[in-house]
């Protein structure tokens, strides 16, 4: 089936630096993405919906100065968190569809700020 | 009051149990899926709805569209079933889904 692969799976950063993670679909087009914040123990957040070509529409409270996401392709997505803080440190989830297809979702990144 | 409700919120059980998790949502919907997530992280789509009932293996997921309801059902439940099960909606033409809070379920052997 469909597959979502989501780089880095960990990663560990200073405080102040930027970080990006990468969302590809492997084997379909994956015209809309999604990208997702999860805090422990809660449901998914949605940060922004990505759309292939075009900028993407970032959720109330998603600061898209600091949340940078790029859908260059049909394939690979990218969000990438600037100047990161500690506050920051989350798991970071991604997923793909296109229209009639069910959603396929990456493994997740965790992010920590020191 | 959230636009998806699921319930219960914590479910325990023991191997071979049959297990039902429901959810309620308050708006229009084009489609509902059930998602499974692994304690690593991974989301797993299990069902996209928009009506009837689907099975596919172990599970069964249905939907009643009049009454705003979907259930889920685990059969011969097994420890491996264990992960948060997550409800979620998709509002008429809208793209982004709405989710509901998750039902964390443990099977003990």
């Amino acid at each position: 089936g469909a597959v979502v692969s989501q780089h880095p799976s960990r990663v560990i950063c200073k405080s102040g630096t930027s970080v990006k993670i990468e969302c590809r679909s492997l084997d379909f087009q994956a015209t809309t993405m999604f990208w997702y914040r999860q805090f422990p123990k809660q449901s998914l957040m949605l940060m922004a919906t990505s759309n292939e070509g075009s900028k993407a529409t970032y959720e109330q409270g998603v600061e898209k100065d600091k949340f940078l996401i790029n859908h260059a392709s049909l394939t690979l997505s990218t969000l990438t968190v600037t100047s990161a803080h500690p506050e920051d440190s989350s798991f970071y989830i991604c997923s793909a569809t296109r229209p009639g297809s069910p959603l396929h979702f990456g493994n997740g990144t965790r992010l920590t700020v020191t | 009051k959230n636009e998806v409700e699921q319930s219960p919120q914590n479910l325990t059980a023991q191997e071979g149990e049959f297990i039902t998790i429901n959810c309620s949502y308050s708006v229009g919907i084009s489609a509902l899926h059930w998602l499974q997530q692994h304690p690593g992280g991974g989301i797993v789509s299990l069902f996209m709805l928009s009506s009837g009932k689907k099975k596919h293996g172990r599970l069964i997921a249905t939907i009643n569209i009049q009454e705003k309801h979907s259930s889920l059902h685990i059969t011969a439940s097994h420890p491996r079933d264990s992960a948060v099960y997550i409800c979620a909606v998709r509002s008429g033409g809208a793209q982004k889904l709405v989710f509901g809070q998750g039902t964390r379920l443990t099977i003990n052997p």
